[in-house]
């Protein structure tokens, strides 16, 4: 059974303070690693996909990689806008459905 | 361009009845998802649709929940005989295709079951 762990379950930080997020994960063979932010009353924005060990995405202050086993979600001296739910999901070759973890709850203080 | 849109954005209803909830894709989007979110249990899938094929219903909790998509386009999930674990989010997401398959999702509809 495919499954996704994220860690810390939350995570305070203050204003520029730097840290990664883990997404752990099992799955019969990957398709796509995703992350996601979402905020309060609202639904999961799309950030990131990775497909394959070694790869690395960058987007503002956030940089997502990927090993064969986890991928990290690191935020570079981030901003009290920064803070949200940050969700990770797997999709295993053959399914459509997105496997999803927990999610990490960052709060950034000014 | 607009994204996933539902509706309602908020239901209250009582134990018993049935409820409906929409979802309007992102227009050229041929897949479409639903899952469910609750305090606890993570965001979980129910179903997906992908054009005219026939529907992974393997998601579905019980023969209480159905979904159909009509017109390739809009979809409508169906709880009947809500029970007070039914509360929880539903969310609607749509993929441009089985090819380019990131997932976008709308704001959700929240099921409050008294």
């Amino acid at each position: 059974e495919d499954q996704v762990t994220q860690s810390p379950e939350a995570l305070r930080l203050q204003e520029g303070e730097s840290s990664s997020l883990n997404c752990s994960y099992t799955v019969s063979g990957l398709r796509g690693l995703f992350w996601y932010r979402q905020d309060p009353g609202k639904g999961p924005e799309f950030l990131f996909t990775l497909y394959s060990a070694g790869e690395e995405k960058e987007k503002e202050r956030l940089k997502a990689t990927l090993t064969k086993k986890e991928s990290f979600l690191h935020i570079t001296a981030p901003k009290p806008e920064d803070s949200a739910t940050y969700l990770c999901a797997v999709q295993a070759w053959g399914a459509q459905k997105l496997v999803f973890g927990q999610g990490t709850r960052l709060t950034i203080n000014p | 361009g607009a994204g996933v849109s539902q509706s309602p954005s908020n239901k209250v209803t009582e134990k018993g009845k049935d409820v409906e909830l929409r979802c309007d894709p992102i227009s050229g989007h041929t897949a479409l998802y639903w899952y469910r979110q609750s305090l606890g249990q993570g965001l979980e899938f129910l179903i997906y649709f992908q054009g005219n094929s026939a529907p992974d219903k393997s998601g579905l909790p019980s023969d209480r929940f159905s979904a159909e998509r009509t017109g390739g386009s809009v979809s409508t999930l169906t709880i009947q005989r809500t029970q007070q674990e039914d509360s929880a989010v539903y969310l609607c997401a749509s993929s441009l295709n089985v090819v380019s398959y990131e997932q976008y999702f709308g704001p959700g509809t929240r099921l409050t079951v008294t």
